[in-house]
């Protein structure tokens, strides 16, 4: 069974801080791994997608890393701001037939405090 | 604005109450997807659709309808709600392709009661 396990659960910061989330997965056969941001009460966003070829990426202050030998991601957030408050998914689709089944993370709630 | 619109964004009903919550993207999206999301669960979708008059179940369909007579639309149909369908539902979109970014709704939260 596709699984995708993130950690923290939970996590609690100081603004102007860096921080690194982290995402394993046993999806086969592997087509994609997305990082969304989920604002409280709102629909997730996508951050970044990172395909098999692929060990790094970055939007901004927010930085994926890719490892599809140890089926592992992580997302890297820079000098973190308030905004950043959020809960991250990490989202990671195989490619099983013409479709592509998207498995989703319980995901990481990141709060972070002045 | 492209976006993903979802009505009503906030429903408390009672048991066996039929309602449908509906769904509407502006990008000319083939799949549409339904999902619910509960504390410690994460997202789990319901159903999918990968154009007009193709819907598929996803992981867990139980309880709920989905029909998709326009491209545009994906509504949500709940029969008989029970207490356990007390959830935050999304409505996703995307293009059918690989790199499929999946642009989500606002959410509805449901309460049954």
């Amino acid at each position: 069974k596709n699984q995708v396990e993130q950690s923290p659960q939970s996590l609690i910061i100081l603004e102007g801080k860096n921080c690194t989330l982290q995402c394993n997965y046993t999806v086969s056969p592997f087509s994609n791994l997305r990082w969304y941001k989920q604002d409280t009460g709102r629909g997730p966003v996508s951050l970044t997608i990172m395909t098999f070829s692929e060990n790094t990426k970055s939007n901004g202050r927010y930085t994926a890393t890719l490892d599809a030998d140890t089926k592992q991601s992580s997302l890297h957030i820079t000098a973190s701001q308030l905004s950043d408050s959020a809960s991250y998914i990490c989202v990671v689709s195989d490619n099983s037939g013409g479709y592509q089944k998207v498995t989703f993370g319980i995901g990481t709630k990141l709060q972070v405090i002045p | 604005e492209a976006q993903v619109t979802q009505n009503p964004r906030y429903l408390i009903t009672v048991t066996g109450k039929k309602l449908t919550v509906t769904c509407s993207q502006n990008m000319n999206h083939e799949y549409m997807s339904w999902y619910r999301q509960d504390p410690g669960l994460g997202l789990r979708q319901i159903y999918y659709s990968m154009n007009v008059e193709v819907t598929d179940k996803g992981d867990v369909p139980e309880g709920y309808k989905v029909s998709r007579k326009e491209k545009r639309n994906f509504p949500l149909i709940l029969e008989s709600p029970s207490p356990n369908q007390t959830s935050l539902y999304f409505c996703a979109s995307s293009f059918v392709e690989r790199l499929r970014e999946q642009y989500f709704g606002p959410g509805t939260r449901l309460t049954v009661t």
